[in-house]
């Protein structure tokens, strides 16, 4: 079945640190892969997607790259602030034969130090 | 944009009672509806993928007889939780997806069961 891994299970930076959140995924043909983000309290807030390989997704400071070679799409952010303390979520869709389900990696909590 | 509004964000019910809970999809129509379950330890549990004028796809360990789920229109989802008990617990979320593919999530409804 499909799946999706987040290598880090937690990360910790100070302000201003370069970010990477690793994503792997496993899916036959070229699911749809997406970020979100996790504040408490809250439900998980869209960030982007990609459907193609080499297609790239970006929103607020963030961005990834669809690798259909390596099968990633790692999160990275240049200089990240303590605002963006929260937990992020890659998830991979595959809608084939009117089968759409929506996969999710069991997250990276990401703390900023100020 | 699109917006949706999941209600009530949180509740507690009496162990074996039932609970139900609203999802409205603003702005957009939500070709699809699915509904997960978040455990404490933040990973996702898809409960159903709900498709209007289709019929409601239960993934394994949950059941239309525990967890129904209406789905009258492109706007509208609403899912019960039947005789809850302690392993009922968590954050349900309904994520709605659009006609251009994204996956929308509300705030969820946080059950606690006494």
């Amino acid at each position: 079945g499909d799946s999706v891994t987040q290598t880090e299970g937690q990360v910790a930076l100070s302000e201003e640190d370069f970010l990477t959140i690793h994503c792997n995924y496993s899916a036959s043909g070229y699911p749809a892969l997406f970020w979100y983000v996790q504040y408490p309290g809250e439900g998980p807030q869209f960030l982007f997607r990609a459907s193609r390989d080499k297609e790239k997704g970006s929103s607020r400071g963030f961005e990834a790259t669809y690798d259909k070679g390596t099968t990633s799409f790692h999160l990275r952010k240049a200089s990240v602030q303590e605002s963006d303390s929260a937990v992020y979520y890659c998830a991979l869709v595959r809608s084939s034969g009117g089968n759409y389900k929506p996969t999710f990696g069991k997250g990276t909590s990401l703390v900023v130090h100020p | 944009g699109a917006l949706v509004y999941q209600y009530p964000r949180r509740t507690i019910c009496k162990s074996g009672t039932s609970m139900r809970m609203e999802c409205q999809a603003v702005g957009f129509q939500a070709t699809s509806v699915a509904w997960y379950r978040q455990s404490p330890q933040k990973t996702f549990e898809l409960i159903a993928l709900s498709t209007v004028n289709s019929a409601i796809k239960y993934e394994q360990n949950f059941t239309q007889e525990k967890f129904p789920i209406s789905h009258p229109n492109l706007s509208f989802s609403s899912m019960t939780v039947l005789n809850a008990y302690l392993e009922d617990r968590g954050l349900y979320l309904c994520g709605a997806r659009t006609v251009n593919e994204r996956l929308f999530f509300g705030h969820g409804t946080k059950l606690s069961v006494l």
